[in-house]
């Protein structure tokens, strides 16, 4: 299994540039969240997603912010325009299903830096 | 809301040193709860979890135990090796609403010196 998988793994970019980031998460998944972590503020939950419908997005920071998921086997998470502020790692995870219960696994992270 | 609290780090210890990680939380209802561990330069995995009161969770000989009078969810191993040096996040998954969305603590580093 390829596990949750992330695109692109860095990303240097300037400000006001937009951004997106891209998430495919394991086949027969149907939970996926999209997490920001940051020295100040650590893991926050931004956005997740229930058979591709958002469910909770009360943690996008600000209209700056979008998330998709068009189909069960993608996602992204797009900045415009991106601010310094924005420079974190985006993680991305998926799980079996909404219970309580479910582990959820996680893709290895994009870097974003904000110039 | 939810929340949860660990001791900061960083954590420094020799190998084969005992280690106590401490865990509380804030919830309503019965959440489950996870601990977590990042190595460097990777994504989380899941160390192991406990999904009800009195339960313990235990995965390469580390042990946590829901202990819902406390709320705690303290992590816990005999004997530290360096490999485990890493980052250790425990979590709670609120039981009340839909979804399995994760609430972390702010993480505690751990560093295990040969």
């Amino acid at each position: 299994d390829a596990g949750v998988i992330q695109s692109p793994r860095h990303e240097v970019t300037e400000m006001g540039q937009e951004v997106t980031l891209r998430c495919k998460p394991i086949s027969g998944h149907n939970s996926l969240f999209w997490y920001r972590q940051t020295m100040m503020r650590g893991l926050e939950l931004l956005i997740y997603f229930n058979n591709n419908v958002p469910i909770d997005d009360s943690g996008m920071p600000e209209d700056r912010f979008s998330a998709k998921m068009p189909n069960a086997s993608f996602s992204t998470l797009k900045i415009q325009p991106s601010e310094p502020r924005d420079s974190a790692v985006y993680f991305c995870a998926s799980s079996t299903s909404p219970s309580s219960y479910n582990e959820q696994f996680f893709g290895p992270g994009t870097r974003l830096t904000v110039l | 809301g939810d929340s949860v609290t660990q001791m900061e780090g960083p954590v420094t210890l020799s190998e084969e040193a005992f280690l106590t990680i401490n865990c509380t939380y804030t919830a309503t209802g019965y959440p489950s709860l996870f601990w977590y561990v990042q190595y460097p330069g990777e994504g989380l995995q899941l160390l192991l979890k406990a999904t009800k009161a009195d339960d313990k969770g235990s995965n390469k000989g580390f042990e946590a135990t829901y202990r819902k009078e406390t709320t705690s969810f303290h992590l816990e191993k005999g004997s530290v090796q360096v490999s485990d040096s890493a980052v250790y996040f425990c979590a709670l998954s609120p039981s009340m609403e839909y979804g399995n969305k994760l609430v972390f603590g702010a993480g505690t580093i751990l560093r295990v010196k040969s």
